[in-house]
């Protein structure tokens, strides 16, 4: 079956605009999330969604970003005003429902380079 | 504090050869689950192995087992017969009660890089 899917794979652009990062998760995932890995941060969580209920935004780090999940299956990962610390490699994962018995499927990810 | 440790930041292992990457963690939940991903170069992470908290087995997966210590809250990962398709980095990671407001997110270690050797 399908696996995660994101687009685009790599994405340049110039400090102060906005970028979107879309992830398609695995068909019947309930549980959704986005990470961001970086050479000085290693990999951290930004935003997690289950479901109707309210997402996870505890990290997020900033008010700059921002992300919606529709129908409870595609995702959008909103960067405004980007800056060059934003540069890295964003990862979307899903998995059956939360618990912590559930294993998480990534996809191949977004590197995203501000210049 | 720190969550999840991986102590060993490269590897080395000749072809054919077993090798055990470390990973100890940090939890006072008593249900939490145990994972390792592999991340080659082209940056996709690729899940391998799974342990719970109240697994009284150690998993096992194909070349992959999980050495799991509970008492020294080690879960350490075994490739047998490794492959120089096994060059990659491999993360340690945990999910408990604790991560994240019901989210149970993954809180990853800082990853060991592993270079098999032909």
């Amino acid at each position: 079956g399908a696996g995660v899917s994101q687009s685009p794979s790599n994405k340049v652009t110039e400090k102060g605009k906005d970028v979107e990062l879309r992830c398609d998760p695995i068909s019947g995932h309930t549980a959704l999330y986005w990470y961001r890995q970086s050479l000085g941060q290693g990999l951290e969580f930004l935003i997690y969604f289950q479901g109707n209920s309210a997402p996870d935004k505890s990290g997020l780090p900033s008010d700059r970003f921002s992300a919606e999940r529709t129908g409870g299956s595609v995702s959008t990962l909103t960067i405004q005003r980007t800056q060059q610390e934003d540069s890295a490699v964003y990862l979307c994962a899903s998995s059956q429902g939360g618990g912590v018995h559930r294993e998480q499927y990534f996809g191949p990810g977004t590197r995203l380079t501000v210049t | 504090a720190q969550k999840i440790t991986q102590t060993q930041p490269g590897m080395f292992v000749q072809e054919k050869e077993a090798v055990t990457l470390d990973c100890t963690y940090d939890t006072s939940d008593p249900s939490y689950g145990l994972f390792w991903y592999k991340q080659p170069s082209s940056g996709e992470m690729i899940f391998l192995i799974y342990q719970g908290s109240y697994d009284q087995q150690n998993a096992t997966e194909g070349r992959y087992s999980l050495n799991f210590q509970k008492a020294r809250k080690s879960a350490n990962l075994v490739i047998s017969a490794s492959q120089l398709g096994d060059s990659a980095m491999y993360f340690c990671a945990m999910r408990d009660a604790y991560s994240g407001a019901g989210s149970y997110q993954l809180t990853f270690g800082k990853g060991t890089k592993l270079s098999v050797i032909p």
